[in-house]
């Protein structure tokens, strides 16, 4: 059982350019998300999803794009990459929403750099 | 606004043995607070998850306590290992929206042989 998969583990993107963050789970699980840790500081909630075709804004969403084709899927989308987005992104998912008592399992983690 | 407070910032133990971490919230209104364990490199890993009726949940050598009255939690760690050392993130969500999860910055815990 794999959990959640995020790809890449590493990246450095300079600054303008875009890309995608994938992360996929195995759990069946309804709710998707994706948070950004920077040095010192608590998670913060980017987007999240309650399903497939559902998507909605969390916390710090500037910059960010998501979808939610399917339910296994949730790729984070950057675009124009500016240095503020340097960060570490976590894809979590569960299968109901924060508030219940499930589980939140979160992805290993992408650590992206905007130089 | 929905607040998480932990402390201490950081802690150094010997190992074997105990430590206690603490977190205060202001979150409203309260649904469940959560501790996790993050190895460093890695993503939060589950340790507990407490309800508004729960005083105290253990998982293993982890006990982690609950007030809701006073707004605090705590993590009870006995006889500490070196895989121990790790943070300890405090999160707490409210009864409100789809996710409504607030992070503390979590307590850095080293355990030295």
């Amino acid at each position: 059982n794999a959990g959640v998969t995020q790809t890449p583990k590493f990246r450095i993107l300079k600054i303008g350019q875009s890309m995608t963050l994938q992360c996929t789970q195995d759990m069946n699980h309804n709710y998707m998300y994706w948070y950004r840790q920077d040095p010192g500081m608590g998670l913060k909630l980017i987007y999240y999803s309650v399903g497939a075709g559902i998507t909605d804004k969390g916390e710090v969403p500037n910059g960010y794009n998501v979808s939610r084709s399917t339910t296994e899927d949730f790729p984070l989308r950057l675009e124009l990459a500016a240095p503020s987005q340097t960060s570490v992104y976590f894809c979590a998912s569960s299968y109901s929403g924060g508030s219940r008592i499930d589980t939140i399992y979160f992805g290993e983690g992408s650590w992206l750099t905007v130089v | 606004k929905n607040q998480v407070e932990q402390s201490p910032q950081s802690l150094i133990i010997l190992e074997g043995k105990n430590c206690t971490l603490q977190c205060n919230y202001t979150v409203s209104p309260f649904s469940n607070l959560r501790w996790y364990k993050q190895d460093t490199g890695r993503g939060p890993v589950s340790l507990t998850i407490m309800t508004f009726s729960e005083n105290t949940k253990s998982n293993g050598r982890y006990t982690a306590t609950l007030d809701a009255d006073t707004k605090q939690s705590s993590l009870h760690i006995t006889a500490s290992q070196l895989s121990d050392s790790a943070s300890y993130i405090c999160v707490v969500s409210a009864h409100s929206g789809y996710s409504t999860l607030t992070f503390g910055k979590g307590t850095m815990l080293l355990v030295s042989p």
